[in-house]
């Protein structure tokens, strides 16, 4: 069963860098139809999509935070990570790790995205 | 990039239908995946594609798509399914991904 976890300080201090891995066991982060995201929820917020990374190292940003975040993978390691610059109260939220899966219908009805497995979250708290 | 329209709150009494929607220009070509959240929860996946449920999801949830507006239904509404509904899908414009703000489900 595809297990995801989160890892990393609960407290940052603003303007300074969160760091946040990703572990993924029960199955191979290097698989071809998936990609790795990172989704994060401000306290009774909805949910917002920060990125996904594939197996060989490309990359998707939401533009909103495009130029404060990069994303690594490490296959031998079976973890993706994150990394977000120049941190404000603004970023205080559950960071969500997630397996996200890319298709398209044969018959060119149409595509869909999913995120099917999720990490429990973390708490990362913004201190001034 | 662009959005996806949820209704802030919709509520079903217990053993009714009901009708969650979510709107976007992003739907135009894209099927929408549906997540349900509960309180100190992560999201779980309950629907996707064209008719697609993860293993272990109840048949009463279903999803439709028409033009720009996707649905996710709940046939017989359970005391259990009372959480927070969200809806995402592929950006086409930037391939990128979103989400809606989600809906809040009470089951009275």
């Amino acid at each position: 069963q595809l297990q995801l976890q989160e890892s990393g300080p609960g407290l940052v201090k603003s303007s300074e860098t969160l760091s946040l891995t990703c572990t993924v066991s029960g199955d191979s982060i290097y698989i071809v139809n998936y990609y790795w995201g990172w989704i994060r929820q401000a306290p009774g917020k909805g949910l917002e999509w920060i990125g996904s990374i594939y197996y060989n190292g490309n990359t998707y940003r939401n533009p909103t935070l495009n130029s404060r975040v990069a994303m690594s993978i490490d296959t031998s390691k079976n973890q993706f990570s994150l990394k977000m610059t120049s941190l404000t109260a603004a970023d205080t939220a559950v960071y969500y790790c997630a397996r996200e899966s890319r298709a398209s219908y044969a018959d060119s009805s149409g595509q869909y995205l999913t995120l099917d497995s999720w990490g429990q979250g973390t708490l990362v708290t913004v201190s001034s | 990039s662009s959005e996806l329209t949820q209704d802030p709150a919709v509520s079903v009494a217990l053993g009714q239908t009901v009708r969650i929607t979510c709107q976007g220009d992003s739907l135009r070509g894209n099927y929408a995946s549906w997540y349900q959240q509960k309180p100190g929860q992560a999201p779980m996946l309950v629907f996707y594609g064209k008719n697609l449920r993860p293993s272990g999801i109840p048949d009463r949830f279903s999803g439709s798509t028409s033009g720009h507006t996707a649905s996710l239904t709940i046939t017989g509404a359970q005391a259990e399914d009372e959480a927070d509904y969200y809806c995402n899908s592929r950006d086409t414009n930037f391939n990128h991904v979103v989400f809606g703000g989600g809906t809040k489900l009470t089951v009275l």
